[in-house]
């Protein structure tokens, strides 16, 4: 297993625009998890799933903020109609339920800048 | 307002010597306290954690001690290295049941000099 893959890497947008982050977890991880990451801070926890459930969603993940993950494997996150603020690292982790103790394994992120 | 509180934003160290992470937390709920390593570019890589039920534990050169009464949890890297240097974050998971979410200090920042 080559760990957990997020795409894109990098993505720039204009204010206004729709974007879509795809995520794939360790194949065997049951849980999803999406954090948001800005400068100087650590990161912060949006959303999570046990296979295709969402069970969690952070108040900051506001209506413009969705994401899915239809199969209980990869998953996506969208923001609709960007704003400046959403200027984020957004990183995806994956785990096994019942397994907190070896912590989240997490992607590499994708950076997200909006112009 | 911030559970879980890293106050020294860098740390710098010897290479050899010991490296002495802090982490204050305020909620009682927590159950696990994790670390975790990150390099610029990279998402963060766990290190170790410890149960709340527990006060130390050890993984060759890592080391976290947790001290529940004075919510403080540190971690210690003996000897430290090089390769070390990175942001470390602490981390708290069990808040009031939520077993999805891991909250995450500021972290600090380490530097190790050869």
């Amino acid at each position: 297993d080559t760990g957990v893959s997020q795409n894109p890497r990098h993505k720039i947008t204009k204010r206004g625009q729709n974007v879509t982050f795809r995520c794939d977890p360790i194949s065997e991880h049951n849980r999803l998890y999406w954090y948001r990451q800005t400068l100087g801070q650590g990161p912060e926890f949006l959303t999570y799933f046990q296979n295709e459930a969402q069970l969690e969603k952070s108040r900051l993940l506001s209506d413009r903020f969705s994401a899915e993950r239809p199969k209980g494997s990869f998953s996506t996150l969208e923001i609709q109609r960007t704003e400046q603020g959403d200027s984020a690292m957004y990183l995806c982790a994956s785990s096994l339920a019942g397994q907190r103790f070896y912590g989240y394994t997490f992607g590499s992120g994708t950076r997200l800048t909006v112009v | 307002d911030q559970q879980v509180k890293q106050n020294s934003p860098s740390l710098s160290v010897q290479e050899g010597r010991i490296s002495i992470l802090n982490c204050d937390y305020t909620n009682s709920m927590f159950d696990y306290f994790l670390w975790y390593k990150k390099y610029p570019a990279e998402g963060p890589t766990f290190l170790i954690s410890i149960s709340s039920i527990k006060d130390k534990n050890e993984d060759g050169r890592f080391t976290v001690f947790l001290n529940k009464s004075a919510k403080h949890l540190s971690l210690h890297i003996v000897p430290s290295q090089p390769g070390d240097s990175a942001v470390y974050f602490c981390a708290a998971s069990g808040d009031g049941g939520s077993q999805g979410n891991l909250i995450f200090g500021k972290g600090t920042k380490l530097s190790v000099k050869p």
